[in-house]
């Protein structure tokens, strides 16, 4: 069946390296990407999309590489801060499927001082 | 703008009791979605509605009940509440005008325990 699932539960990085965080999706006719940051006791926050028509879209410090070959898709943090510290999930979409979002499993990012 | 707002932010209810989780958006979008989040997954779609006067199910949607008389409120109704309701609920809402590729803006959620 459809899934989105994330390769790592858990990523240890030291404050100002740079983050990589993974997702394969198994559905190819999905068509668009989002990344979400959720913090303890809060909702998922956007933090980036990408259409299926891109492999690559940056915003602030934060770039989205899509691989439609391979079903992949990753999450670069740049200089990564205390304040990234948090679960990312990974969701997709496609042409015609109502904007429900199917989601990943979520990795945990911890940022060491 | 509050964005969407989730009421109440913790429950407790007893097995068999009902309640009724309230969720309002002032960002006048058509699409809202309840979502639940168990421990250490990812969101699972319950129902979701294109707009006022329209519901639909998603992936889990046994034991809950939705309705959208406006476009700002979509509250979720939950009629005997079993353990497996335990979770958190998130509440979603996003505009009409990128149609499936509008990103969905979250409430805070609400966690429910039920014992």
């Amino acid at each position: 069946g459809e899934s989105v699932g994330l390769h790592l539960p858990t990523l240890s990085v030291q404050e100002g390296d740079n983050s990589i965080i993974n997702c394969a999706y198994s559905n190819s006719a999905s068509d668009y990407f989002i990344w979400y940051k959720q913090e303890s006791g809060k909702g998922p926050q956007f933090i980036i999309d990408i259409r299926s028509n891109m492999d690559k879209r940056q915003g602030q410090r934060v770039t989205v590489l899509l691989n439609k070959t391979v079903k992949h898709l990753s999450l670069q943090i740049a200089a990564t801060q205390p304040g990234d510290s948090a679960v990312y999930f990974c969701a997709e979409n496609r042409k015609g499927g109502g904007n429900k979002l199917t989601f990943g499993t979520g990795t945990q990012l911890k940022v060491e001082l | 703008n509050a964005g969407v707002t989730q009421t109440p932010k913790f429950r407790i209810l007893k097995i068999g009791q009902s309640m009724t989780l309230q969720c309002t958006q002032d960002m006048n979008h058509n699409y809202m979605y309840w979502y639940r989040q168990d421990p250490g997954m990812g969101l699972k779609l319950i129902y979701y509605s294109v707009g006022a006067g329209i519901t639909d199910k998603g992936e889990v949607p046994n034991g809950y009940n939705v309705s959208r008389s406006t476009t700002e409120d979509f509250p979720l109704r939950l009629e005997l509440a079993a353990p497996s309701q335990t979770s958190v609920y998130f509440c979603a809402s996003s505009a009409k005008d990128r149609g499936d590729y509008s990103p969905l803006h979250f409430g805070n959620g609400t966690r429910l325990t039920v014992t």
